[in-house]
C-alpha cells in the first residue's frame, strides 16, 4: 500500500498570505496525486489532478507542483474561503487508493 | 449538471446490516467506474470499494472485504453498497464518487450519506 504523508497537520496562516502544504507518497506515484479541499459539513472538492492541473472552476491562487514522491500545493494569496482541510491522494495504481490524513488551514 | 445523491444511511446494531445507493445523472453512467469513499467522524478519507462501469471488475480494501458487496444497475443510473456483520469502526459518512475525463481521481461527490454502528 502506498502511504501518503501530509505536512504540517495544521497551518495557521493570516488571510493574504501565501500557504505551502506538502504531501510525500512511500513510494513514486508520478504525477497521479490530487488534491481535494473540504469544508465542514461538506463533501470533498477537487482542486488538483495530475499534480498541478486545476480542476474547473478552481481559481488561479490555487497550484501544485511536484512528482514522484513530493508534492506542493500553494495557495498564493488567502481568501477567508480557503481555509478548510485539504487532503492529497494517490491513484496511480487505481483503485488502491490512497489519502493523505490531512493538513487543517486555520485562520492566522 | 453531475449529480450524486446517496441514500440509505441510518442507525444499525454491530452485526446488521445496511444497503447504501447513489443515484447519478448528468452523465453517462454506464461509461464510468464509480467509487466508495468514506470518513468516520473527525478523521480522514478512506476508500472503501470501486466497480468497472460494466461491472466487471471489482475490488475492496482489506477493512471491508468479505462483509461489502457493491454493485451497479446501468438502467437505472445507479450504484450499490450492501454492508453486511457491520462494526462500530464501519461508522462513518459515505460518499460515491465519479472518476475524472483524465485520471482515477475522484471528480464529482456525493454529498455523502451517514452510518453509524451502535447498539
Amino acid at each position: 500500500e502506498i502511504v501518503m504523508t501530509q505536512s504540517p497537520a495544521t497551518l495557521s496562516v493570516s488571510p493574504g498570505e501565501r500557504a505551502t502544504l506538502s504531501c510525500r507518497a512511500s513510494q513514486s506515484v508520478s504525477s497521479n496525486l490530487a488534491w481535494y479541499q473540504q469544508k465542514p459539513g461538506q463533501a470533498p472538492r477537487l482542486l488538483i489532478y495530475g499534480a498541478s492541473t486545476r480542476a474547473t472552476g478552481i481559481p488561479a491562487r490555487f497550484s501544485g507542483s511536484g512528482s514522484g514522491t513530493e508534492f506542493t500545493l500553494t495557495i498564493s494569496s488567502l481568501q477567508s474561503e480557503d481555509f478548510a482541510v485539504y487532503y492529497c491522494q494517490q491513484y496511480n495504481n487505481w483503485p488502491l487508493y490512497t489519502f493523505g490524513q490531512g493538513t487543517k488551514l486555520e485562520i492566522k | 449538471e453531475v449529480q450524486l445523491v446517496e441514500s440509505g444511511g441510518g442507525l444499525v446494531k454491530p452485526g446488521g446490516s445496511l444497503r447504501l445507493s447513489c443515484a447519478a445523472s448528468g452523465f453517462t453512467f454506464s461509461s464510468y467506474s464509480m467509487n466508495w469513499v468514506r470518513q468516520a467522524p473527525g478523521k480522514g478519507l478512506e476508500w472503501v470499494s470501486s466497480i468497472s462501469s460494466s461491472s466487471s471488475y471489482i475490488y475492496y480494501a482489506d477493512s471491508v472485504k468479505g462483509r461489502f458487496t457493491i454493485s451497479r444497475d446501468n438502467a437505472k443510473n445507479s450504484l450499490y453498497l450492501q454492508m453486511n456483520s457491520l462494526r462500530a469502526e464501519d461508522t462513518a459518512v459515505y460518499y460515491c464518487a465519479t472518476p475524472g475525463a483524465y485520471g482515477d481521481y475522484c471528480d464529482y461527490w456525493g454529498q455523502g450519506t451517514l452510518v453509524t454502528v451502535s447498539s
